[in-house]
């Protein structure tokens, strides 16, 4: 069974510039999770989808990143415009559905904001 | 609010020595503790988990038991190997799937 899938691997962009990340979770789970892991600290959760609803967004800086999952299975996060604190990893995990399974996550987007 | 608290590291040790390392929450309720790990270049795993006071997440030789007195949940491993290397997250989650995660402790074993 894939994985979750993640694209790009690396990315470096200057401040005030925009970026979009992508996932594609496993096949036929319903909950689709993304997370900032700032160095030095724990994944913190941006943004939670079922299947192309959101769920929970409360942490996500709404001002400049933009989450969506149009068709209940890949997913995209953009940021726009960038900042210096911005730069972390951006790790998308999936699960079956939210009722407390396993989340598996992908490798991540490792962002670099100069 | 609801947060994990886990030992700074890095953790260095020995091949076949044993490990700890202390995790402890606070959570308004009762939640689930998990433990994952993230191996260098690799997304998170879960590693072990446990559901209520006094259940024992085991794996791959790893143990951690549910302390609600003490609200702990301490990773143990009695010999551990070069290829335990990683970053060990502790996490929980108060019966929603919204997961708050420690800072992480690396774990370095040498031969």
């Amino acid at each position: 069974e894939a994985g979750v899938a993640q694209s790009p691997r690396y990315k470096i962009i200057e401040k005030r510039q925009s970026v979009a990340f992508w996932c594609n979770p496993i096949s036929g789970h319903a909950t689709l999770y993304w997370y900032q892991q700032i160095l030095g600290q724990g994944p913190k959760l941006l943004i939670q989808f079922q299947n192309n609803g959101v769920v929970d967004d409360s942490q996500l800086p709404k001002d400049r990143f933009s989450a969506e999952r149009l068709k209940g299975v890949d997913s995209t996060l953009k940021i726009q415009p960038a900042k210096l604190e911005d730069s972390a990893v951006y790790l998308c995990a999936s699960s079956l559905n939210s009722q407390g399974n396993e989340q598996y996550f992908g490798p991540g987007t490792r962002l670099t904001v100069t | 609010g609801n947060s994990v608290t886990q030992m700074e590291g890095p953790v260095t040790l020995s091949e076949e020595a044993f490990l700890t390392i202390n995790c402890t929450y606070t959570a308004t309720g009762y939640p689930s503790l998990f433990w994952y790990v993230q191996y260098p270049g690799e997304g998170l795993q879960l590693l072990l988990k446990a559901t209520k006071a006094d259940d024992k997440g085991s794996n791959k030789g790893f143990e951690a038991t549910y302390r609600k007195e003490t609200t702990s949940f301490h990773l143990e491993k009695g010999s551990v190997q070069v290829s335990d290397s990683a970053v060990y997250f502790c996490a929980l989650n108060l019966r929603t799937d919204k997961l708050i995660f420690g800072t992480g402790t690396r774990l370095q074993v040498f031969p």
